[in-house]
């Protein structure tokens, strides 16, 4: 049974561009959230995604938009870059209807220079 | 908004030492409580949750938590560290209500185990 995937690993990019990250859920789970965890910080709420809809979103400007697919896949997407972006984005799958355990990919690195 | 405070930033602690991570939480409403671990370079794994029932709940790996309502903390505990235990441990709170869903984050502390 596969876990959270996410893609890529790493990336950098420049000041100014925009990125897409992607995640997949675990086998069976249908809701997908985002945290940004910059160095030595704890993971920061994103937003979260459910039946292709944006149901909650934290503290984060418009700059963040992210997508679920119907295969409950998602994508984030970061534009202008900022120095500021330069963190660890973490994708965490759970069910809607029992969202209170989430099961956390392994990140993609992300660095801007 | 919930906040989540890990009292300790960092823990050192020799191998087969007790240790304890303390972790409170801002809010008196019902809540979930978690905490996770990260070893270097990987994302979160689930170590304990408590959700409701017995306030003292056992994890993985040998942890244990007790849950304190009066004085809303959710402490981690470990009898004997090994050297292996040395990863960053985050506490997390989910609120029962309207943001149930989305975790709450503390800032980790960083247990370092020596032998």
């Amino acid at each position: 049974d596969a876990g959270v995937t996410q893609s890529p690993t790493h990336l950098i990019k420049t000041r100014g561009q925009q990125v897409t990250l992607r995640c997949s859920p675990k086998s069976g789970h249908d809701t997908v959230s985002w945290y940004q965890q910059a160095l030595g910080q704890g993971p920061q709420f994103i937003f979260q995604y459910y039946e292709e809809e944006e149901r909650q979103r934290g503290n984060f400007p418009d700059r963040f938009s992210g997508h679920q697919f119907p295969n409950y896949s998602s994508e984030l997407n970061v534009n202008a870059l900022l120095l500021g972006d330069s963190a660890l984005y973490l994708c965490a799958s759970s069910l809607y209807r029992g969202s209170y355990e989430q099961y956390f990919g392994p990140g993609t690195r992300l660095t801007v220079t | 908004a919930q906040s989540v405070t890990q009292l300790d930033s960092q823990v050192p602690v020799f191998e087969e030492a007790p240790v304890e991570l303390r972790c409170n939480y801002s809010s008196s409403v019902s809540v979930y409580l978690f905490w996770y671990v990260q070893y270097p370079n990987q994302g979160l794994q689930l170590l304990l949750k408590y959700l409701s029932g017995s306030t003292l709940v056992k994890g993985i790996n040998g942890f244990e938590a007790e849950f304190n309502k009066s004085q809303t903390s959710f402490h981690l505990r470990k009898p004997s560290v090994h050297i292996s235990d040395t990863a960053e441990y985050f506490c997390a709170v989910n609120d029962r209500g309207s943001t149930l869903g989305r975790l709450y984050f503390g800032r980790g502390t960083q247990l370092t185990v020596w032998p």
